[in-house]
């Protein structure tokens, strides 16, 4: 069975400051695909990374970067000098596939509170 | 252009009644997914159809019956409304043999009185 476990209910910071997002998935499946998504006030899905078991390389999207490290089963998000904008739930997911289809397990998300 | 879409995205109804909502996209996909997400945030799938075809029926009340009347479609319908139902409900699509690339709707929430 897969899992994904994000600890961190709510974290509030000032804006510019960093913000680190932990993400701890299981499974046994060794081709997967790990995900975060942003859902803002407003509710809807946000997309912001896909990464597939085998790339390991950490991605930096403006102020945006992850890090993935198999060996801890981990996919962390880092948002670097917050803004209010950034004010949102956070959620890590993962995704074993087939051919046909993917059953996306979503983490419990991480609300981040970003105030002026 | 609209990719996934949603009718209506917000759903107001009292117990007991039926309704419905209905999952369009126009991305050529042949996979389509209903995910509920509950009142804590939660995400979890419910159904999730291949041509036509249901694949993934998680452990939901059967008062809940999706129906995809073609690959561009996927309804759900649910009967005799419960408190509990409340919830926002996102309707998803991926292309054929790319099951990890899932394009989110909108979401419908719906509100039981």
């Amino acid at each position: 069975a897969q899992k994904v476990t994000q600890a961190q209910t709510e974290i509030s910071v000032v804006e510019k400051e960093d913000v680190t997002l932990d993400c701890v998935y299981e499974t046994r499946d060794t081709t997967y695909y790990l995900f975060w998504y942003k859902q803002p006030p407003s509710g809807e899905l946000v997309f912001l990374i896909r990464r597939n078991s085998f790339d390991e390389q950490n991605e930096i999207s403006g102020r945006y970067s992850w890090n993935f490290q198999k060996s801890t089963s981990s996919f962390n998000f880092t948002i670097t000098a917050s803004q209010v904008v950034d004010s949102a739930v956070y959620f890590c997911a993962l995704s074993v596939t087939t051919d046909s289809w993917g059953k996306f397990q979503f983490g419990a998300g991480t609300q981040v509170v970003v105030t002026p | 252009d609209t990719a996934v879409s949603q009718t209506p995205k917000y759903l107001v109804t009292q117990m007991g009644n039926d309704k419905s909502i209905k999952c369009e996209q126009n991305l050529g996909h042949d996979t389509m997914y209903w995910y509920k997400q509950d009142s804590k945030k939660f995400l979890k799938i419910m159904f999730s159809y291949n041509n036509k075809e249901l694949i993934i029926n998680e452990t939901v009340p059967n008062r809940f019956s999706p129906k995809s009347p073609d690959k561009a479609h996927l309804n759900l319908h649910i009967n005799s409304l419960e408190l509990g139902d409340s919830a926002v409900y996102f309707c998803a699509s991926s292309p054929p043999g790319r099951g990890h690339e899932q394009y989110f709707g909108p979401g419908t929430r719906l509100t039981v009185t």
